[in-house]
């Protein structure tokens, strides 16, 4: 039992380039999220998908799209890479149960845009 | 000014030390509250979860206090492990989003 997996663990992009960022998890969670994280800023919601299917934007979409591949997966794109998204890249998932939602954390992919 | 307060710090303690953070949240609508532990360098995980009337969990403790808006967690006779950024975290459980506010963290740092 894996939990969640992100790959890749690090990326270097130059201004423009596209990429996708890859998580999966195997603990049959009906939401997911992408958070990204900064100094002094918290983690910040960029996209979630409460089930299969359905996705919606969180505080920061800007310059992201997402696709809910399977119950299992959830990729963050970036279509034309910025030096203002270099980033620490959070996936979680969750399955809230009584208002309880603890949500489980990737290890999280390091982008450096230059 | 941020939904999720916390003072970054460091919090410079001794081995055996007791200390506390607090934090404090805007949306008085706010369901849900937590204490996250992030490593450095590693992924956030749950340290425990804040109920209205407190809780206990070992050497944690974390009190809630609706009223004034704010959370709070008391490490008691700090271990060297303790050290990393704990992060206060809330959910509006709003609109099925489910999503969760954090606030930016304070390190604590155990000296021997």
């Amino acid at each position: 039992n894996a939990g969640v997996t992100q790959t890749p663990k690090f990326q270097v992009l130059k201004t423009g380039q596209s990429m996708t960022l890859q998580c999966a998890q195997d603990m049959n969670h009906n939401s997911m999220y992408w958070y990204r994280q900064d100094p002094g800023m918290g983690l910040r919601l960029i996209y979630y998908s409460a089930s299969e299917g359905t996705t919606d934007k969180g505080e920061v979409p800007n310059g992201y799209n997402v696709s809910r591949l399977n119950k299992r997966e959830f990729s963050l794109r970036l279509e034309s890479a910025a030096p203002s998204q270099t980033s620490v890249y959070f996936c979680a998932s969750s399955e809230p149960r009584q208002g309880y939602y603890e949500q489980y954390f990737g290890p999280g992919t390091r982008l450096t845009v230059t | 000014r941020k939904e999720v307060e916390q003072d970054p710090g460091p919090f410079n303690v001794p081995e055996g030390a007791t200390v506390a953070f607090n934090c404090t949240y805007s949306n008085s609508a706010s369901q849900s509250f937590f204490w996250y532990r992030q490593d450095c360098r590693k992924e956030p995980k749950l340290l425990m979860s804040v109920y209205s009337s407190g809780n206990e969990d070992g050497r944690f403790t974390a009190q809630l206090n609706r009223a004034s808006q704010y959370i709070s967690l008391l490490i008691r006779d700090s271990k060297l492990s303790d050290s990393a950024t704990y992060l206060c975290v809330v959910n509006y459980g709003d609109t099925g989003r489910r999503a969760l506010t954090f606030g930016s963290g304070t390190r604590l740092q155990v000296q021997p």
